[in-house]
């Protein structure tokens, strides 16, 4: 089955700066992924997500990009600030008949002032 | 729409009780997904209904769990009896057929003493 593994566990990052985090999948025939921000004791909330028809996808200081041959796709925040603090989380799913996310373990993300 | 509604928020019981906790997902939603939180495995799916029929239970963790959903707008997941092990923030979501996008109630934290 579907495995996917996220990196890395924690990032720390400059206010301003870009961060970014990696998650690779094992199954070719996942085809949707999207990526959750879960802040502090509220719950996961969906930022952006790709299908596997498109490489990459932005959304102001967001974006993924989607790698099928290397079976990766990445979140890239660029311009961080104090609120992108948070736990992010990537998942792929095959989006068929099966609508079962297969989550990463998660990306806790610390924007130092 | 309220967005999906879960309760309790909070929960505090002792070892050998019973608990139920109540989700309310988003109108015209087909599908319902129960997930259990811990720092230690992270988010793990429980169990999730398409129109109100369970489609896939593996995530149930043993025979103490149980989860139905009588009608679209109502599902319980009930641990009989609670251990101190099952201490968690379980959450419900929903979505939309076709649309992939899960929409997490806010979460029932669960401290089974």
């Amino acid at each position: 089955g579907e495995n996917v593994e996220q990196h890395p566990s924690t990032l720390s990052v400059q206010e301003g700066d870009s961060a970014v985090i990696k998650c690779t999948y094992s199954d070719s025939a996942s085809n949707y992924f999207p990526w959750y921000k879960q802040e502090l004791g509220k719950r996961p909330q969906l930022i952006i997500d790709i299908r596997s028809n498109v490489g990459e996808k932005k959304d102001q200081r967001i974006a993924v990009t989607l790698n099928k041959t290397a079976k990766h796709f990445s979140l890239h925040i660029t311009e961080t600030q104090p609120e992108d603090s948070a736990v992010y989380f990537c998942a792929a799913s095959t989006g068929y008949s099966n609508y079962q996310l297969i989550w990463g373990a998660g990306t806790k993300l610390i924007i130092k002032p | 729409d309220a967005g999906v509604i879960q309760s309790p928020r909070h929960e505090v019981t002792e070892m050998g009780q019973e608990v139920t906790l109540r989700c309310k997902p988003i109108s015209g939603h087909d599908y319902l997904f129960w997930y259990r939180q811990t720092m230690m495995r992270g988010l793990e799916l429980l169990i999730y209904f398409n129109n109100n029929v369970p489609i896939d239970d593996s995530g149930m963790p043993e025979d103490r769990f149980s989860a139905k959903m009588p009608n679209a707008s109502f599902s319980t997941l009930k641990i009989q009896p609670s251990e101190p092990r099952d201490s968690a923030v379980y959450f419900c979501a929903s979505s939309l057929s076709g649309a992939n996008v899960l929409t997490f109630g806010a979460g029932s934290r669960l401290t089974v003493l």
